[in-house]
């Protein structure tokens, strides 16, 4: 089984700075690699898909990159609203895995 | 637009069995696979299946097999999850998932939240 490896496990961050998480795979998995931000007591919802490609609706502030077993999210001038957990997703191998998540905490 | 609604909360006792509803809106039921995630409580997210609606196939993670069937009822374009010998460690929030095509989970039910306590 793919094991995702994010960090930080938690940040806390203030307004308007700049945030990045990783994501490590234990194996190669390609562009296969997806961001899904889970707000409290919320369903999670897709950010990003194969690596790097913006989900539709999703503000311009988000990106990732990344390929192979190294990836990226990053989060330009952070708003309060982004107060959330990110979860990075595999979709290359079964069984499909998730990171442990990250908890983005706003100052 | 899309959505997915899933059944309400349940409360079971261990060995008990659990099913939960998935009723997809707003777009062609047959045409995506869906899939079941859970969420133990403040725990991160884990993948346990998908069904295809169109033809009823189904995969299962290596952990579930012997325990969950995923079903559908394209008539009323419903998806099921039952698992079955429960025990204290499933309960959790159980999601439904469409899959956007390549297993990404584009748009997600509410959740069902299941405690399985004696």
């Amino acid at each position: 089984e793919i094991v995702l490896t994010q960090s930080p496990d938690f940040q806390s961050v203030t307004p308007k700075e700049k945030v990045t998480i990783t994501c490590r795979a234990s194996q190669s998995i390609g562009s296969n690699l997806h961001w899904y931000q889970q707000k409290p007591d919320q369903s999670p919802k897709l950010l990003i898909k194969y690596a790097s490609q913006s989900f539709s609706g999703v503000p311009s502030r988000f990106s990732a990159s990344g390929s192979g077993t190294d990836f990226t999210l990053t989060i330009t001038s952070l708003e309060a609203e982004d107060a959330a957990i990110y979860y990075c997703h595999q979709s290359s191998y079964l069984p499909y895995t998730f990171g442990q998540g990250t908890k983005l905490e706003i100052k | 637009q899309v959505q997915l609604v899933q059944s309400g909360a349940e409360v079971k006792k261990p060995g008990a069995s659990v099913k939960v509803s998935c009723k997809a809106s707003g777009y062609t039921f047959n045409d995506y696979y869906l899939h079941w995630v859970r969420q133990a409580p403040g725990q991160g997210l884990e993948w346990m299946g998908w069904i295809n609606p169109d033809s009823g196939g189904t995969n299962f993670a290596q952990k579930f097999r012997g325990r969950v069937t995923m079903t559908r009822d394209t008539s009323i374009s419903t998806a099921y999850m039952e698992l079955t010998r429960l025990r204290s460690d499933d309960t959790a929030v159980y999601y439904c998932a469409r899959d956007a095509y390549g297993s990404i989970f584009d748009s997600w039910g509410q959740g069902t939240r299941v405690i399985v306590s004696s």
